[in-house]
């Protein structure tokens, strides 16, 4: 039972224009939301990340959006930049102690020069 | 400072041997959590330590799979009588603590990357 799911697994943007990348989730206890980026050979790092009090959170060309009711969360990168190509995860945690950080399979991002 | 750091960084090894991977965590951080990416694969959770709280466990595929984290900072994940479908990267992660919020970003060490032939 997959409880973070990202669907699409690539996505191929050409530079300059914005990336969505998409996050959904089943459990409505996560009230903590990241966004990790992973190159080759490396382990993920963290970029972004949103409480779910918030709706919304920015930092310089990228921005996560959270749509509680829906279950759905988002990752904006604009303008996109060759370098931004990785593999981005999702993830999700809760306020409930021990509540471990669920990762979403990921989707690898293509930014075309 | 120094971040996470995992050796050997690339392991090749023969069907039904053991292996032991290392994972030095960042300094301070009480939470270090396994995973491993097999390929394709998004990120499957193994194990994590809290300080000297019991380990959850409930990641690991089978018993053949183990780790430990001395003096809540070394942590090593052991494999025995590994299998083809052991191959994948094993990633390590420490944090803060464990929990939600800020303090639950984890950092990542570059991984292992086992290969059972």
């Amino acid at each position: 039972d997959q409880q973070v799911k990202q669907n699409s697994p690539s996505l191929s943007v050409q530079e300059g224009r914005i990336s969505i990348l998409n996050c959904d989730y089943t459990n409505s206890m996560f009230d903590y939301f990241l966004w990790y980026k992973k190159y080759p050979a490396e382990g993920p790092t963290f970029l972004i990340s949103i409480s779910s009090i918030k709706d919304k959170n920015e930092d310089g060309r990228f921005t996560v959006f959270l749509n509680k009711s829906a279950k759905h969360l988002s990752l904006h990168i604009v303008p996109s930049q060759p370098g931004d190509s990785a593999v981005y995860f999702c993830a999700a945690s809760g306020n409930t102690g021990g509540f471990k950080t669920i990762f979403g399979a990921g989707t690898r991002l293509f930014v075309k020069a | 400072g120094a971040g996470v750091s995992q050796s050997p960084s690339n392991k090749v090894t023969e069907k039904g041997k053991d292996v032991e991977l290392r994972c030095d965590p960042i300094s301070g951080h009480t939470a270090l959590y396994w995973y491993r990416q097999s390929l394709g694969q998004g990120l499957e959770f193994l194990i994590y330590f809290q300080g000297n709280s019991a380990p959850d466990k409930s990641g690991l595929p089978s018993d053949r799979f183990s780790a430990e984290r001395t003096g809540g900072s070394v942590s090593t994940l052991t494999i025995q009588r590994t299998q083809q479908e052991d191959s994948a990267v094993y990633l390590c992660a420490s944090s803060r603590t464990s929990g939600s919020g800020l303090t639950d970003t984890q950092y990542f060490g570059p991984g292992t990357r086992l290969t059972v032939l």
